[in-house]
């Protein structure tokens, strides 16, 4: 089976642009679950979604928000991008009932000027 | 408040030696204790614990749970360069029909030759 991917690898904003990232999970997972990783921080929980609904959320701004289409592929989407929002982003792909692993895709690293 | 406490942060070994690093845990509704390996991309998973007392193997790595205790161990014997890592401990637990993921904050593993 292909991993999880994820696009763009690589992204340069600057402060107040808006952001994209796509992740398309494992083949037949179903739930999609987004992080942020900072050497700060760690790694830290925005959302998860499954079959199209956000089932849980982070502790992150309304300007962070997703989304998961019907082929479980799932995009996340950032605001007036700030500084402090420069990290790796990775997405992890599980069928969503808790009793298997989560899998990680190669991560978009984001960086603000 | 949930949270996963890993030690030791660091760790610096010669190749032969055998390591153990050690996470513990305190959340709600925990459903399992997850292991990765993280080098300069995304973490790889390693394994997934749900039961206390049966240990998981792979090569020259093994790990154990204690739910009673709240606590993991991931051990490596006869450590390689190549095991130069930051090794990742996160708790699955479910709450609002939701699975999520808490990270600790990693023991970075160096192995020198």
């Amino acid at each position: 089976k292909a991993g999880v991917t994820q696009t763009p690898r690589y992204l340069i904003k600057t402060r107040g642009q808006q952001v994209t990232l796509s992740c398309s999970p494992i083949s037949g997972h179903r739930s999609v679950s987004w992080y942020q990783q900072t050497p700060g921080q760690g790694l830290q929980f925005l959302f998860e979604y499954f079959s199209e609904t956000q089932r849980n959320k982070g502790n992150f701004p309304g300007r962070f928000s997703g989304r998961q289409f019907s082929n479980s592929r799932s995009e996340m989407n950032v605001s007036t991008l700030e500084l402090g929002d420069s990290a790796l982003y990775l997405c992890a792909s599980s069928t969503g009932t808790g009793g298997d692993g989560w899998f990680f895709g190669p991560g978009t690293r984001l960086t603000v000027l | 408040e949930d949270k996963v406490v890993q030690s030791p942060l660091s760790l610096v070994v010669h190749e032969g030696d055998t390591v153990t690093l050690n996470c513990s845990y305190e959340v709600t509704n925990f459903r399992s204790l997850l292991w990765y390996k993280q080098e300069k991309k995304a973490p790889t998973f390693l394994f997934m614990l749900t039961s206390s007392g049966i240990e998981k193997k792979s090569g020259r790595l093994s790990s154990i749970l204690d739910k009673k205790e709240l606590f993991s161990i991931l051990n490596i014997t006869a450590t390689q360069t190549g095991d130069s890592a930051v090794y990742l401990c996160a708790v699955s637990y479910s709450g609002a029909g939701s699975y999520q993921l808490t990270f600790g904050k990693g023991t970075k593993l160096s192995v020198i030759p």
